[in-house]
């Protein structure tokens, strides 16, 4: 039973404009989510993350939206870049995270230009 | 440079062979995770541990072991007895606090092929 979830395989924006990546998560007891970019063959990179008290945290380009109530999240990258086009992962933990991250499956982004 | 160094980058095995991934942090982080990647499907959790010479399995920890000798190495072993051992594995580490949240960093990953 998967307990994040990234609906969407992949995603095309176009150069400039906002790239939106959506995560469902189905554990009421997740209290941190934390979005992580990945190349292939290489490890994941941290961008942002959000606790479960705040709906809204912005680090530059990036700003990830948390509803607690639709247990969804949404990270908003403003605007896109060729560098962005890579996987992102949406990851989420109980406690703070001591005991380890779930991940969902990723989405593919891919910046047109 | 502070970081997460994993060796090898590639690493080929014989089916029904033993083999050791290596890991190593000079974070000074006291949390160190293991989580295994496939093709198309999230990281999933192998084993963590939150001190030295203690640690946890995690989701899917059958056919793997590890060790905490030190603070900075958390290798770990590929066992025989894991059924479908090829994938991209990954080390993380995390600093542990209260009320502070896990932003896990992780190493660049080692690809096992089991022929």
């Amino acid at each position: 039973d998967q307990q994040v979830k990234q609906n969407s395989p992949s995603l095309s924006v176009q150069e400039g404009r906002i790239s939106i990546l959506n995560c469902d998560y189905t554990n009421s007891m997740f209290d941190y989510f934390l979005w992580y970019k990945k190349y292939p063959a290489e490890g994941p990179t941290f961008l942002i993350s959000i606790s479960s008290i705040k709906d809204k945290n912005e680090d530059g380009r990036f700003t990830v939206f948390l509803n607690k109530s639709a247990k969804h999240l949404s990270l908003h990258i403003v605007p896109s870049q060729p560098g962005d086009s890579a996987v992102y992962f949406c990851a989420a933990s109980v406690g703070g995270g001591a005991d380890g991250l779930t991940f969902g499956k990723g989405t593919h982004l891919i910046i047109q230009p | 440079d502070g970081g997460i160094t994993q060796s090898p980058k590639y690493l080929f095995r014989k089916e029904g062979q033993n083999v050791t991934l290596s890991c190593e942090q000079n974070l000074n982080h006291d949390a160190m995770y293991w989580y295994r990647q496939d093709p198309g499907q999230g990281l999933r959790l192998i084993y963590y541990s939150q001190i030295v010479n203690d640690f946890q399995k995690g989701d899917i920890a059958e056919g793997y072991s590890v060790s905490r000798e030190k603070k900075e190495s958390f290798p770990l072993t590929v066992t025989s007895a894991q059924k479908n051992p090829t994938a991209f594995y990954l080390c993380a580490s995390g600093r542990l606090g209260q009320g502070r949240g896990n932003e896990q960093f992780f190493g660049p990953g080692t690809r096992l092929t089991v022929l």
